[in-house]
């Protein structure tokens, strides 16, 4: 199974909403990671998870909550949110990279949750 | 700090022909992976091709293959034979060393193949 799979596929919210994204992969990877994609632009990283535990945070607002509950799944909760957040959410997975060298650790990505905050 | 760049907003090829993609690329870290990625209009990135930095020959696979030029820091995606269902974005990404290093995208080309 070489697939990463996100839930919902789109998702219309409103600025007082809560709602959380889905992400889930069954390939042993225990590096897990959320982008944001605006249209037209590259994937701008969010948030890295590594065995479970969050290791990069690349300065997202607190109004994007991430959670590992296990080495499957990855979530990402939404609460506040303005509507500049509308965007493509993108999970991906891969294995986590050896410190000192640069490996072959294709992230796999998931289809992506189309975001849109009213 | 790493740098990729895509010079290229768009390109056309006709089908069939072949097409190089341009990506350029900056690090200080001695040890890196550069990945092309296919981007259709349905938002998942499709991993294509991977090139390692002390890798000695150029990657290929299938239609892609990888013109790595280290000295030029140059990492060009070259697809032969073009069909239209290779129309799509079309972008350039380079991992460090870390164990939980990151990639870093470039702006993106994309390509429209025409019959």
């Amino acid at each position: 199974d070489t697939e990463v799979t996100q839930t919902p596929k789109h998702l219309v919210m409103g600025m007082t909403n809560k709602k959380s994204l889905k992400c889930e992969q069954h390939m042993g990877h225990r590096a897990m990671y959320w982008y944001k994609q605006k249209a037209k632009k590259p994937p701008e990283l969010m948030f890295v998870y590594s065995y479970e535990k969050l290791s990069i945070n690349e300065s997202v607002p607190s109004r994007f909550s991430p959670e590992c509950p296990n080495s499957s799944l990855l979530n990402l909760h939404l609460h506040a949110l303005q509507p500049e957040d509308s965007a493509l959410y993108l999970c991906a997975s891969s294995q986590p990279g050896t410190s000192g060298r640069a490996t072959y650790n294709e992230q796999f990505f998931g289809p992506g949750t189309r975001l849109t905050v009213l | 700090a790493q740098k990729i760049t895509q010079t290229q907003p768009g390109m056309f090829v006709q089908e069939k022909e072949a097409v190089t993609l341009d990506c350029t690329y900056d690090t200080s870290d001695p040890s890196y992976g550069l990945f092309w990625y296919k981007q259709p209009s349905s938002g998942e990135m499709i991993f294509l091709i991977y090139q390692g930095s002390y890798d000695q020959q150029n990657a290929t696979e299938g239609r892609y293959s990888l013109n790595f030029q280290k000295a030029r820091k140059s990492a060009n995606l070259v697809i032969s034979a073009s069909q239209l269902g290779d129309s799509a974005m079309y972008f350039c990404a380079m991992r460090g060393s870390g164990t939980a290093s990151k990639l870093t995208f470039g702006t993106g080309t994309r390509l429209q193949v025409t019959l």
